[in-house]
């Protein structure tokens, strides 16, 4: 098993550029997250999954889209960035019942 | 907002000592979580609890469950150099189970 795989491992963006940033997991789990993590202010949930076709708002979406299609991906969409948003982003999984989510090795983005 | 508060926010302790660190929130827990993270890589999780007053051991790791719900602690004995890294506590909201927050981060350097 691969566990969660995020690609790309580095990632710089001008101000206003889109781009996505693809998560897949071959477990089988029912939910996903992703966080994105900032010095000192541990890892803020950014939206979340609890199934294909079905997702919701963590604490910081503004500027961020997700979507749910299939089980194994779910791809983090940054419609217009900005330098705000430059951050370290992780993508998780985790199996219903089971609060421990698996976190993959996390995508560094620097929008300038 | 960040609901979980962890002390301290840095350490710098000897090879060999025991290391204590702690996690407390206004708000009741049913379940605490404690990951490490090593540099450039995601979360691990390494102990769950989900009583209260429960102590959980994984090898020289021991974690406890504070009976008001309101706190968690976690323990490392005899440190050694790999357990240099950042610890994070972190737990599901109640009113949203799907929604993982997660203090600020414990740092942890060892000098050997």
């Amino acid at each position: 098993n691969a566990g969660v795989t995020q690609t790309p491992k580095f990632q710089v963006l001008k101000t206003g550029q889109s781009m996505t940033l693809q998560c897949a997991q071959d477990m089988n789990h029912e939910y996903m997250s992703w966080y994105r993590q900032d010095p000192g202010m541990g890892l803020r949930l950014i939206h979340y999954s609890v199934g294909a076709g079905i997702t919701d708002q963590g604490e910081v979406p503004n500027g961020y889209n997700v979507s749910r299609s299939t089980t194994e991906d779910f791809p983090l969409r940054l419609l217009s960035a900005a330098p705000s948003q430059t951050s370290v982003y992780f993508c998780a999984s985790r199996r219903r019942g089971n609060y421990g989510y698996t976190f993959g090795s996390g995508t560094r983005l620097t929008v300038v | 907002g960040q609901q979980l508060n962890q002390s301290p926010q840095s350490m710098f302790i000897q090879e060999g000592e025991d290391v204590s660190m702690n996690c407390t929130s206004s708000s009741i827990f049913n379940t605490w979580l404690w990951y490490k993270q090593d540099p450039g890589e995601g979360p691990v999780l390494l102990i769950a609890l989900y009583k209260a007053g429960e102590l959980t051991s994984n090898g020289r790791l021991t974690a406890q469950f504070g009976i008001t719900r309101k706190d968690s602690f976690l323990n490392i004995s005899a440190s050694i150099p790999s357990d240099v890294g950042i610890y994070f506590c972190a737990g599901p909201l109640i009113q949203g189970a799907q929604k993982l927050v997660f203090g600020q981060g414990t740092r942890l350097t060892i000098n050997p």
